[in-house]
């Protein structure tokens, strides 16, 4: 099993671009999440998915875009870029809700907005 | 809404010696998770637990639900040790929601 791979590894953007980053696991779990993690900060939750065909906000959605059209897909979506999205990007997937299941992380996006 | 606090923010340690990561946090929960970051980026998670006490090998996870809360110790400690450790439990509270994360602790152990 591959377990939660992302799709690309590295990106640069200039401002105003946009790009789609491709989660997917191979578990067959419900739940599936995205994060970026910034210096000197915890994880934050971007959005989350609870089953195909479902999303949800996370804390900090603003400028971001996602949908679960596949169980095992989730993407996340910047319509325009801006230098404040620079971070690393992690999807992670669960067989159960957050707080009570254990979450599987992809290697992580390092995207920079220029 | 719960907040998380973990200490030491660094840690540097000799090859050998026992380690202590704390984490505090205000709501009280159902299940606490401890993961670790790979100087690469991965992340993997190592315990989820509820009361306690949980054993990996030489890493050993404590929980006080009164005091709220956890800490994770590693004994003989050795350079692939070296990692961020992260600390994370529901946003509030109960096994429902999502979770809110710690800033993590980055240990380093020289050889």
């Amino acid at each position: 099993n591959a377990g939660v791979t992302q799709t690309p590894k590295f990106r640069v953007l200039k401002t105003g671009q946009s790009m789609t980053l491709l989660c997917a696991q191979d578990m067959n779990h419900e739940y599936m999440y995205w994060y970026r993690q910034d210096p000197g900060m915890g994880l934050r939750l971007i959005h989350y998915s609870v089953g195909e065909g479902t999303t949800a906000k996370g804390e900090v959605p603003d400028g971001y875009n996602v949908s679960r059209l596949k169980k095992q897909n989730f993407l996340l979506g910047l319509e325009s870029a801006a230098p404040s999205q620079t971070s690393v990007y992690f999807c992670a997937s669960s067989y159960g809700i957050a707080g009570g299941a254990t979450q599987y992380f992809g290697p992580g996006t390092r995207l920079t907005v220029l | 809404k719960n907040e998380v606090e973990q200490s030491p923010q660094n840690l540097t340690a000799q090859e050998g010696e026992f380690i202590t990561i704390n984490c505090s946090y205000s709501v009280g929960i159902s299940a606490l998770h401890w993961l670790q970051q790979h100087p690469g980026g991965g992340i993997v998670s190592l315990f989820m637990l509820s009361s306690g006490k949980k054993k990996h090998g030489r890493l050993i996870a404590t929980i006080n639900i009164q005091e709220k809360h956890s800490s994770l110790h590693i004994t003989a400690s050795h350079p692939r040790d070296s990692a961020v450790y992260i600390c994370a439990v529901p946003v509030y509270g109960g096994s429902q929601g999502n979770l809110i994360f710690g800033k993590g602790t980055k240990l380093s152990v020289k050889p």
